[in-house]
């Protein structure tokens, strides 16, 4: 099974910084990734599919790159309502289609 | 709109079955796979298979093979997800989730918490 690890597991930003969060793959996935928020109590949310789409309605500070291993989300200004954890899910080939571990984002 | 919408929180004896159901709304029910994913409490997200309901095929991640049975009723634009033989570490929410073969999950269910308890 294709491993995903993300890193930081954990943030703490202010509201207005530049975020970057990193999944890297055990193995190569083209750019078949996505990207879900969370909030806790709620289901997630997608932002980003094809590693660089951003989903219908996800406003335009979120962004996706990367294809092969090495993925990336970025927010380019963190606002409040963006506090929440953060899922990278490869979508290569055959199941199981695995998430990675979550990064929590948290206000400093 | 697009919605699908679950059944609610069950609580069950180890050893007990139960069946989580999903109904979709809005959208050709048969046009998209429904996924199911768990999410135990305070941990991360994982994904145990899909069905595809135009013709009923399934397909599980390992783990979860021995004791997950997906079905659907197209009638009533209705996925199930059955766990069997519960043991106390199935607690867990449960989501459904429609998307493709290869697609990203773009409409989830809001969840079903599942308590297994003696």
């Amino acid at each position: 099974d294709i491993q995903l690890t993300q890193s930081p597991s954990f943030l703490s930003a202010s509201v207005g910084d530049r975020v970057t969060i990193t999944c890297r793959a055990s193995q190569g996935i083209y750019n078949y990734l996505a990207w879900y928020q969370q909030k806790p109590g709620k289901a997630p949310k997608l932002l980003i599919y094809g590693a660089s789409t951003l989903q219908s309605g996800v406003p335009s500070r979120f962004s996706g790159s990367g294809s092969g291993t090495e993925f990336t989300l970025t927010i380019s200004s963190l606002q409040p309502e963006d506090f929440a954890t953060y899922y990278c899910q490869q979508l290569n080939s055959y199941p199981p289609w695995t998430f990675g571990q979550g990064t929590k984002v948290e206000i400093k | 709109q697009v919605h699908l919408v679950q059944s609610g929180a069950e609580v069950k004896k180890p050893g007990a079955s139960v069946k989580v159901s999903c109904k979709a709304s809005g959208y050709t029910f048969t046009g998209y796979f429904i996924h199911w994913v768990r999410q135990a409490p305070g941990q991360g997200l994982e994904w145990m298979g899909w069905i595809n309901p135009n013709n009923g095929d399934t397909d599980y991640a390992q783990k979860f093979q021995d004791w997950v049975t997906m079905t659907r009723d197209t009638t009533i634009s209705t996925a199930y997800m059955e766990l069997s033989r519960l043991r106390s570490d199935y607690s867990a929410v449960y989501y459904c989730a429609r998307g493709g073969y290869g697609d990203a999950l773009d409409i989830w269910g809001q969840g079903t918490m599942v308590t297994v308890s003696s």
